[in-house]
């Protein structure tokens, strides 16, 4: 069975600084993504940065980039020059294998960015 | 970008009552959706899947006949939780799927939360 690990319940950064959230899986498949998405206490879901697993390079999408290391089943979302606004909840998530198009969610980490 | 609506926003009702919940893309279409069921706190708990014009396949645990799951058009699915109580309480949030480059890509709806006295 698939699993997604986030063992940070909370986080604490101070502004502009940089910041990484861990999130581990667990899949005997190849072919599978990887996916983080913020929640804001406002309820909903935003799309930060897709892995897939046979992608060579790590995703970057503006602030956001994905630590992706294969060999360890490790997909650590790293937050640079962390803004007030990035204060939410952090979920990482896997599709794929006997999941097919399935999103499978971790616990989730909270994050606060501190003035 | 991808847009997925949900009405209505919130929601409070007797116990007893039935609400339904609505889930639209507003601008693609999409031949599956989810639902999903979030407590204060807690990670989404998947809860169905639903695909267009076929029976909605349920998560183990998940009850098919409380909560009906109704994917009408490539636009709108409809989650109708029946004879709610108290512990049906949650936020829901439905999600479409989009095929985007190599991957399909699960646009999330703003999610509805339900009060029920």
């Amino acid at each position: 069975a698939q699993k997604i690990t986030q063992t940070q319940p909370g986080m604490f950064v101070q502004e502009k600084e940089a910041v990484t959230l861990d999130c581990t899986y667990d899949t005997s498949d190849q072919s599978y993504g990887l996916f983080w998405y913020k929640q804001p206490s406002s309820g909903e879901m935003i799309f930060l940065i897709y892995q897939g697993s046979y992608d060579e390079q790590n995703a970057t999408e503006g602030r956001y980039s994905l630590n992706f290391q294969k060999a360890r089943k490790s997909a650590n979302l790293v937050i640079s020059a962390s803004q007030l606004g990035d204060s939410a909840m952090y979920f990482c998530a896997m599709r794929g294998g006997l999941y097919g198009n399935k999103l499978v969610f971790g616990a989730g980490t909270i994050l606060r960015v501190k003035s | 970008g991808a847009v997925v609506s949900q009405h209505p926003s919130w929601v409070i009702c007797k116990s007893g009552t039935s609400v339904k919940i609505e889930c639209r893309s507003l601008d693609f279409q999409a031949t599956t959706m989810f639902w999903y069921r979030q407590f204060p706190k807690q990670s989404l708990m998947l809860m169905a899947t639903s695909n267009e014009g076929s029976k909605a396949t349920y998560e183990q645990g998940v009850e098919k006949d409380k909560f009906l799951i109704n994917h009408a058009s490539l636009t709108l699915s409809t989650l109708t939780v029946t004879s709610a109580h108290p512990e049906d309480s949650s936020f829901y949030i439905c999600s479409a799927e989009r095929d985007i480059s190599s991957y399909n890509e699960q646009f999330f709806g703003p999610g509805t939360r339900l009060t029920v006295l």
